[in-house]
């Protein structure tokens, strides 16, 4: 099957860590994304990339790091800058021009 | 700045009822809006979405209606089930992959 797989599933960083969430899509998607979701504040952008090797910074990158090396991985690095790590993170790929974007089940990071 | 204003925040509705979710957007180069539906613990799918050349889209008991000069568009659910109970997202995308995404609705159907 198509789609969009995270993981892990659920993940906890120490302070002082950084930790990386997986992101890989099997659908042949060009573009990338991902989200952090806050209960009532929907979906906000960290980080996109439109393709390989190339990747923008969405709305709240500070604190995020990603890369692109490959077409199918995008993954996400949230950094010890990042002060308030604790959310629901969400990948996403979408296919060329007025697409819709394919989620994957998300991550849910915490802090110990 | 929300480029995509979302209401209601949460909305009760009766078994059977007729449950209407809002959105609206300010930039004219958004030309293709989506609806997500996301259950607890899961990613958004996509449920339907519409194109700015049509003013209705129905898929079953699904419906947005559109109406470009107001920059505003709603999902309709006819005939609300306990399973629709979801947080609703509206979402605006341009032909650039940039998609923006309202602030959700939280759907409770009562039986």
């Amino acid at each position: 099957d198509g789609g969009i797989t995270q993981s892990p599933k659920y993940l906890f960083r120490k302070e002082g860590q950084n930790v990386t969430l997986s992101c890989e899509q099997n659908l042949n998607h060009d573009a990338m994304y991902w989200y952090r979701q806050d209960p009532g504040q929907g979906l906000r952008l960290i980080y996109y990339s439109q393709i390989v090797n190339d990747f923008q910074k969405g709305d709240i990158a500070e604190g995020y790091s990603v890369s692109r090396e490959k077409k199918e991985s995008f993954p996400l690095t949230v950094t010890s800058a990042q002060k308030n790590p604790t959310a629901f993170y969400l990948c996403a790929s979408a296919g060329p021009g007025t697409q819709p974007q394919h989620f994957g089940d998300g991550t849910r990071l915490s802090i110990l | 700045q929300q480029q995509v204003k979302q209401s209601p925040q949460s909305l009760i509705v009766q078994k059977g009822g007729i449950s209407i979710i809002n959105c609206a957007y300010e930039n004219t180069a958004f030309d293709y809006f989506p609806w997500y539906q996301q259950f607890p613990g899961k990613g958004p799918a996509l449920l339907i979405a519409i194109r700015p050349d049509v003013s209705e889209k129905k898929e079953g008991r699904f419906t947005i209606s559109f109406n470009k000069s107001a920059k505003q568009f709603s999902l309709h659910i006819m005939d609300s089930q306990p399973g629709d109970s979801a947080t609703y997202f509206c979402a605006a995308k341009n032909n650039n992959n940039d998609m923006r995404f309202g602030a959700g609705t939280r759907l409770t159907v009562k039986p």
